[in-house]
């Protein structure tokens, strides 16, 4: 089963208008992180937020925010006041499980956002 | 503060050849990670050092090597290459390990012919 679910391969969006891409995750870990990464063609990754199973807060970093609805197993980004810069692949992200161990980052397939302007 | 670096950019190589892709992290992180990322099967994490040491590794097999330097460098090692390692490979420092950010290079694109 996919434990990352990103159901819009691709999204058109007007500039300045608020955008909210899906995710949806499946863990049985009580303990696990959430991530969102922008993708724009140069191929680097870029951090935008994270979000911790026991945070009692929904992340906020500038125009980006995370929906975190835990019974839901939903993480979504919205991103406020999009902009053309905006324009990029965008990669929810999980990581499970707490202690001494490493483990890596789950991805999934990625949303494709166009911002027109 | 310089990001993290991945040389060299774009390689070619030819099936059966081996390759070795270079990582530098953010100055001060010690956390050192590999992803391989495929049009098919979009990211997916090879390994993570940290200390010199790897502390985890993804489903891949044996041709998939790695390590870590003192001064938290890392290199990946593909040996025996086959047409399907063709892909993109990030790498991502942290400052710790298991750190909540995680920062990505612009990756190295390897195609094997």
């Amino acid at each position: 089963a996919q434990k990352i679910t990103q159901t819009q391969p691709g999204m058109f969006v007007q500039e300045k208008e608020a955008v909210t891409l899906d995710c949806t995750y499946d863990t049985s870990d009580p303990s696990y992180g959430l991530f969102w990464y922008k993708q724009p063609s140069s191929g680097e990754m870029i951090f935008l937020i994270y979000q911790g199973s026991y945070d009692q807060q929904n992340a906020t970093e500038g125009r980006y925010s995370l929906n975190f609805q835990k019974a839901r197993k939903s993480a979504n980004l919205v991103i406020s006041a999009s902009q053309l810069g905006d324009s990029a692949m965008y990669f929810c992200a999980m990581r499970e499980g707490r202690g001494g161990g490493a483990d890596g980052l789950t991805f999934g397939k990625g949303t494709h956002l166009i911002i027109q302007p | 503060k310089a990001g993290v670096t991945q040389t060299p950019r774009y390689l070619i190589k030819t099936r059966g050849q081996q390759v070795t892709l270079s990582c530098s992290p953010i100055s001060g992180h010690r956390s050192v990670s590999w992803y391989q990322q495929t049009p098919g099967q979009g990211l997916q994490f090879l390994f993570e050092y940290f200390s010199e040491t790897q502390r985890n590794k993804g489903n891949f097999p044996g041709r998939f090597s790695g390590r870590q330097f003192s001064n938290s460098r890392s290199e990946m090692n593909v040996s025996t290459l086959e047409l399907g390692d063709s892909a993109l490979y990030l790498c991502a420092s942290s400052l710790f390990l298991r750190d909540e950010k995680l920062f990505f290079g612009s990756g190295t694109q390897l195609s094997v012919l």
